[in-house]
């Protein structure tokens, strides 16, 4: 079965400072991958997908940025947080390819800028 | 552009009460249509499916039918319970390579025994 990890699980970190978020998948191969926010009492925003390795489509200009080095691999990076990047980051996954598949989430990273 | 409009909430109801959740739908051709869950500090689990109009998606007691004339996809439960109080969302995804779910806002249930 397939199974979707990210961490950390919660962080907490000052203005300016970099991040690092990390999702990995397993029991897949090719899958795409996406990067999700959700801020508070507010719906999910896409902020990334990636179809294969390196390929990166991003759907919202901000200081944020995703790399994908292995096929099942997806980091969300930032070099310098600002306070309106707090919120709830979800990474989920869906078969490859041109289907109309679901997708399954991780348990997410609640991360707070302060 | 594809778009999902959900009621705003939140919906309170007591225990064994009816649920609808109405969802809307803008899409070119056929999508597929989802009902996603998500408790309290915790990622979205999906909770049904449909991919083509007329299908009904089932599961824990919820229903959801893809009606294509109307565009909806409303989700029901003819007796909730105190552990169904959770976000729910409704979304689509179109059938281009990579695309993305489109969510709705999410609508907040709250049951109370």
């Amino acid at each position: 079965s397939q199974t979707i990890h990210q961490w950390p699980a919660t962080l907490v970190q000052p203005v300016g400072s970099p991040l690092s978020l990390e999702c990995t998948v397993e029991g897949t191969s090719n899958p795409n991958l996406y990067w999700y926010r959700q801020a508070a009492g507010r719906g999910l925003q896409l902020l990334f997908y990636s179809v294969g390795i390196g390929q990166i489509s991003s759907e919202v200009p901000q200081n944020l940025s995703a790399s994908r080095p292995q096929d099942r691999q997806f980091i969300l990076s930032s070099k310098k947080l600002l306070l309106s990047d707090s919120g709830f980051y979800l990474c989920a996954w869906s078969r490859g390819g041109t289907g109309k598949y679901e997708q399954y989430f991780g348990p997410g990273t609640r991360l707070t800028v302060t | 552009g594809n778009s999902v409009t959900q009621m705003e909430g939140p919906v309170t109801l007591s225990e064994e009460a009816f649920l609808t959740i109405n969802c809307t739908y803008t899409a070119t051709g056929y999508p597929s249509l989802f009902w996603y869950v998500q408790y309290p500090g915790e990622g979205l689990q999906l909770l049904l499916k449909a991919t083509k109009a007329d299908d009904k998606g089932s599961n824990k007691g919820f229903e959801a039918t893809y009606r294509k004339e109307t565009t909806s996809f409303h989700l029901e439960k003819g007796s909730v319970q105190v552990s169904d109080s959770a976000v729910y969302f409704c979304a689509l995804r179109g059938a281009q390579a990579g695309t993305a779910l489109i969510f709705g806002k999410g609508t907040t249930l709250s049951v109370s025994s």
